[in-house]
């Protein structure tokens, strides 16, 4: 079955460390997003890509960096920069067309220990 | 720039009876229109989306939600709810001259249908 899968589902991360949470596609999708989800927030677009090898900050990048090499992967590391990193983050994947919807995985739960 | 305001933090609806989630929004140009589920702990699913043509859209679940331009509104409908369509729901938008599918989310609205 096609779809996208994020991992691992929840991770813990020490003061001063950086973590990356990993996202896989395999719908032959051109674009994928993260996305940082807190209660009553909704979603907040972190970063985005349209292609490989190319990527674009959305409306809260600061504190995290993200990779295109391949065209199935999209992994968000998480730095130390990043002072409330609790979070519930979403990767989403969509043809890149703006009549498409986007889909999603089934999210990292990201807490401080 | 583009929005979406879902007006309600929450819906209260008894089994059986008809559940609307409100969605307007503005963009310049014409929309695409989207509306997700989330239940807890999982990701974003996909109900329906309008793109052009018929202002009433069919989806999944039973799940309808009709166009309204002049109101710039895509409201979610299901005429018998049930206790499983409690989750979260989000309207999301692009615009017709975007190319790719960067969308706007509203902020959601909580479901809960008492049995």
């Amino acid at each position: 079955d096609g779809g996208i899968t994020q991992s691992p589902k929840y991770l813990f991360r020490k003061e001063g460390q950086n973590v990356t949470l990993s996202c896989e596609q395999n719908l032959n999708h051109d674009a994928m997003y993260w996305y940082r989800q807190d209660p009553g927030q909704g979603l907040r677009l972190i970063y985005y890509s349209q292609i490989v090898n190319d990527f674009q900050k959305g409306d809260i990048a600061e504190g995290y960096s993200v990779s295109r090499e391949k065209k199935e992967s999209f992994p968000l590391t998480v730095t130390s920069a990043q002072k409330n990193p609790t979070a519930f983050y979403l990767c989403a994947s969509s043809m890149d067309k703006g009549n498409q919807p986007q889909h999603f995985g089934d999210g990292t739960r990201l807490s401080i220990l | 720039a583009q929005s979406v305001a879902q007006p309600e933090d929450q819906v209260n609806v008894a089994e059986g009876n008809p559940l609307t989630v409100k969605c307007t929004y503005s963009v310049s140009g014409n929309p695409y229109l989207f509306w997700y589920v989330q239940y807890p702990n999982r990701g974003l699913q996909f109900l329906l989306k309008y793109i052009t043509g018929d202002n009433l859209v069919k989806g999944s679940y039973g799940f309808e939600a009709e166009f309204n331009k002049s109101q710039t509104s895509f409201h979610l409908k299901k005429p018998s709810a049930l206790v499983s369509d409690s989750a979260l729901y989000f309207c999301a938008v692009n615009r017709e001259t975007d190319s790719w599918g960067k969308l706007q989310f509203g902020a959601g609205t909580q479901v809960v249908v008492t049995p």
